[in-house]
Formats: structure tokens, C-alpha cells, sequence
């Protein structure tokens, strides 16, 4: 158990639809990551929140959108949903946002756009 | 742009039998490097990292790996495979420039036989 909790475990919906993903870092951590792992496209980088402010973006749709709490936790929101974005969804978390910070993943949440 | 490629979507090792995984990346600065595991139906956990000093560096449950940088490879063994080593490996790359984010290859499958 890496200590980063993510809800809910899996998620079905239907297109057109908007979904919110939520993730809890470890406790201390102050950066959440997002990524998303698919078939086609593997793992990537979507991105990087640091105690409440974006710090990186990787190949994020603009029909995607996330934001980091005051408490810490993050929120992934999906909206006008496609068959494409059936993917699990990781959030990690780190102490730091610098590069010697190792990343922890939680167990993830598993989309399934109808 | 930065990338990384593992050689082989699927490796099958014989129980006792050396584990190799390959890496190679592209990178115009000096990177960071990470070893990822996946188990079914979990996030990803990390197996091992290279940050500076020592080129071999060593991990979790047996594993090593040995950044190259001739080569640009960061290869990934284990001499002696066993049951539980069964899972989908993941090599990925940090860059200083680019904060937090980590760029995973492709993945590789790791079968082991009785």
C-alpha cells in the first residue's frame, strides 16, 4: 500500500458525460500527479499540481481539467466524454516537486466510457 | 523530444533463468531513470532508480540496473527469475528542465514459466 488512496476504483459511463476522479497523497506530500494508461497509448503525463498551484502540463485534452485542495487532495474532471478516454487513470504523489522526489501511485481508477 | 524505448512488449524467462529488460532513451540532458513494476490490478510501484554517482544501481526484491550512458540504455536484470517477478515492468525518464514529470516506455510483459 503506497498510501495514496484514489475514488472510486472504477467507473462506467456513458459519452458526452463528465466524471470526477478524485485522489488523496500521502500523508506530507505535497505534489499530486496524473496520468493516464491506455492501450494505444500507453502511460502518460498529464499533470502536476504542487501545494495548490499547476506546475507542469503534459498532453492533457482542454476537456479535461483538474485543481489541488487546500486539504491536499486533487481532483481529476473529464467532461464531454469519448470511447477514447476508457483508460485507467494513476494519481501519484510526491514530498517535493523536484526531480530526486520518487513518485508513489495509487491503484487507480478504471474508466470505461460506454 | 525525450523518449524512452523498451525492446520487447513481451519477455517469457524459464523459473531460475536471467531476467534482462531493455531500455534505451533519448535525452539532450542528463537524465533521471526509473524501473517501475506493475501487478495486476495495482499502480505502479518502484523497483529502482539512477539519479548521479554510481551507475549500477540496485533495487527491490533482487533487481539491478546499469545506466550506460554511451549507450544511452539503463538496462534491467535480475539473475535468477522467479514466479512472483511475474508482471509488466516499465522503464521511465525525469528530466531536471521538465519538474516533476516522468516519461515511461511502452512497457515490457514479463512471463515466467515453472
Amino acid at each position: 500500500d503506497s498510501g495514496v488512496t484514489q475514488t472510486p476504483k472504477h467507473l462506467i459511463t456513458a459519452t458526452g458525460q463528465r466524471v470526477t476522479l478524485r485522489c488523496s497523497p500521502r500523508s506530507g506530500d505535497l505534489s499530486v500527479y496524473w496520468y493516464q494508461q491506455s492501450l494505444d497509448q500507453g502511460l502518460q503525463f498529464l499533470i502536476q499540481y504542487y501545494n495548490g498551484e499547476e506546475r507542469a502540463k503534459g498532453n492533457i485534452l482542454e476537456r479535461f481539467s483538474a485543481q489541488q485542495f487546500p486539504d491536499l487532495h486533487s481532483e481529476l474532471n473529464l467532461s464531454s466524454l469519448e470511447l477514447g478516454d476508457s483508460a485507467l487513470y494513476f494519481c501519484a504523489s510526491s514530498p517535493g516537486q523536484g526531480v530526486y522526489n520518487e513518485q508513489f501511485f495509487g491503484p487507480g481508477t478504471r474508466l470505461t466510457v460506454l | 523530444a525525450q523518449s524512452v524505448t523498451q525492446l520487447g512488449s513481451h519477455v517469457s524467462v524459464s523459473e531460475g533463468a536471467l531476467v534482462l529488460l531493455r531500455c534505451n532513451y533519448s535525452s539532450s540532458v542528463p537524465p533521471y531513470l526509473f524501473w517501475y513494476v506493475q501487478y495486476p490490478n495495482q499502480g505502479l510501484q518502484l523497483l529502482l532508480k539512477y539519479t548521479t554517482g554510481a551507475t549500477l544501481v540496485k533495487g527491490i526484491n533482487g533487481f539491478e540496473a546499469e545506466f550506460k550512458k554511451s549507450e544511452t540504455s539503463f538496462h534491467l536484470t535480475k539473475p535468477s527469475a522467479h514466479m512472483s517477478d511475474a508482471a509488466e515492468y516499465f522503464c521511465a525518464v525525469r528530466l531536471y528542465n521538465q519538474g516533476g514529470k516522468l516519461i515511461f516506455g511502452q512497457g515490457t510483459e514479463l512471463s515466467v514459466k515453472p
